[in-house]
């Protein structure tokens, strides 16, 4: 069974930054497209970023544009977002997702997520 | 920005039962619409795609209708996995959206 893997989750003060990773089983491919969803603490499911197979086009939401920065290395099947000047408001699970069929963007394939929580 | 709108907010059911959850969105999105089930603790899984297209493994149970603004996810007969929140999400405009769920809990 195909899973996806997050990781590079953890404890941050506001203003710094981490990056995610994700691997993805077969990315090599590089038809996939990928995209990265988060779910705040008691809230619902809030998509984040994404990135075409070929990673010709990235779409980002308006809350993270210019902060965020997702790409892929399809050579070690690793899906990446960088996350710069984090805010407090960007504590949730951040899970990643591949692409449907037919370049399709809903979501057919999930993580279980990894965490990124701020420190008070 | 597409808005999505899931109904009820939380749904009472005993095992066995119909559940029938709903989801509009606030301009036509077509059939660009999934409905995915969402446990604590594990990853969201699809359910239905295209409104009306279960996906691989999804059992008969469920099933997905409408188009346009007003959308279905029916629940025939509920078995004890299916305790979760489901939500819908629309992928019919950037920036894709998702509905805020319906919690199903056992009555």
């Amino acid at each position: 069974e195909v899973q996806l893997l997050e990781s590079g989750g953890g404890l941050v003060q506001p203003g710094e930054s981490l990056r995610l990773s994700c691997a993805v089983p077969g990315l090599t491919s590089s038809t996939y497209d990928m995209s990265w969803v988060r779910q705040a603490p008691g809230k619902g499911l809030e998509w984040v970023s994404s990135l075409s197979g070929g990673g010709r086009s990235t779409y980002y939401a308006d809350s993270v544009k210019g902060r965020f920065t997702i790409s892929r290395d399809d050579s070690k099947n690793t899906l990446y977002l960088q996350m710069n000047s984090l805010r407090a408001e960007d504590t949730a699970v951040y899970y990643c997702a591949r692409g449907g069929v037919a370049h399709f963007w809903y979501f057919d394939l999930w993580g279980r997520g990894t965490l990124v929580t701020f420190s008070s | 920005e597409i808005v999505m709108t899931q109904s009820p907010a939380t749904l009472s059911v005993s095992p066995g039962e119909r559940a029938t959850l709903s989801c509009r969105a606030s301009q036509s999105i077509t059939s660009h619409l999934a409905w995915y089930q969402h446990k604590p603790g594990q990853a969201p899984r699809i359910l239905i795609y295209g409104a009306s297209s279960r996906a691989t493994g999804i059992p008969a149970r469920f099933s997905g209708s409408g188009s346009g603004t007003e959308f279905t996810l029916t629940i025939s007969s509920l078995q004890s996995e299916d305790f979760a929140v489901y939500y819908c999400q629309q992928y019919s405009n950037w920036p894709l959206t998702f509905g805020g769920g319906t919690k199903v809990e056992i009555k």
